[in-house]
């Protein structure tokens, strides 16, 4: 069964003080990893996808890394408008019943970015 | 990439009564994935729903419980029936978007039983 673990479960950072998000995760094939933003009474939006380990995505102040045990979602010199909750989720090989390859999900990572 | 329309947005329900959430797509899609996001908890599959089968449900739902119609390629709808209290959640529906975008998901539903 595909496992994914997200830390921390919350993260308070001033302005401009930059960090990083872990998500650790165990699947039977990785098909892709996922990292979405998700703003309070919204809907998961889509961030990076990472297929492959020593694999990195940038946008804006955002960068997403790939090992073959975890990922990193790294934050620069972040804004407050960086505030939201950052989600991780492995698709794995299984195919489930209905055909289709479902992602698996960690708790996330709410993170608050003071002015 | 597709955009999905969902609503209601948010309900407060009577318990024993029943919900019924609608998913536009403004494209065709074969599969659409219903989700459940609990405080502090990572989303969860209830279903995938194909057009024209019935919906295949994950362990843990039942279709008595959460039925679900697929009667196009653009809509879906999932129902929460019986409502108790422990179905207060915030509801998802999701779409495979096009290679290396992940998936795209409603705005949501959050549902109080009361």
């Amino acid at each position: 069964e595909d496992q994914v673990t997200q830390s921390p479960e919350a993260l308070r950072l001033q302005e401009g003080e930059s960090s990083s998000l872990n998500c650790s995760y165990t699947v039977s094939g990785l098909r892709g990893l996922f990292w979405y933003r998700q703003d309070p009474g919204k809907g998961p939006e889509f961030l990076f996808t990472l297929y492959s380990a020593g694999e990195e995505k940038e946008k804006e102040r955002l960068k997403a890394t790939l090992t073959k045990k975890e990922s990193f979602l790294h934050i620069t010199a972040p804004k407050p408008e960086d505030s939201a909750t950052y989600l991780c989720a492995v698709q794995g090989a299984s195919l489930r019943q209905g055909g289709s390859y479902i992602p698996t999900f960690g708790r996330g990572t709410s993170l608050i970015v003071h002015p | 990439s597709a955009v999905i329309s969902q609503k209601p947005s948010r309900d407060i329900c009577q318990r024993g009564t029943s919900l019924t959430i609608q998913c536009q797509v403004d494209s065709q899609v074969t599969m659409m994935f219903w989700y459940r996001q609990q405080p502090g908890q990572s989303l969860t599959l209830i279903a995938t729903a194909n057009q024209g089968s019935e919906a295949t449900y994950e362990s843990g739902f039942v279709i008595d419980k959460f039925p679900i119609s697929r009667p196009n390629l653009t809509f879906s709808t999932l129902t929460v029936s019986n409502m108790s209290p422990e179905d207060s959640s915030i509801y998802l529906c999701s779409v495979e978007a096009d290679k290396g975008y992940g998936y795209t998901f409603g705005s949501g539903t959050r549902l109080t039983v009361v």
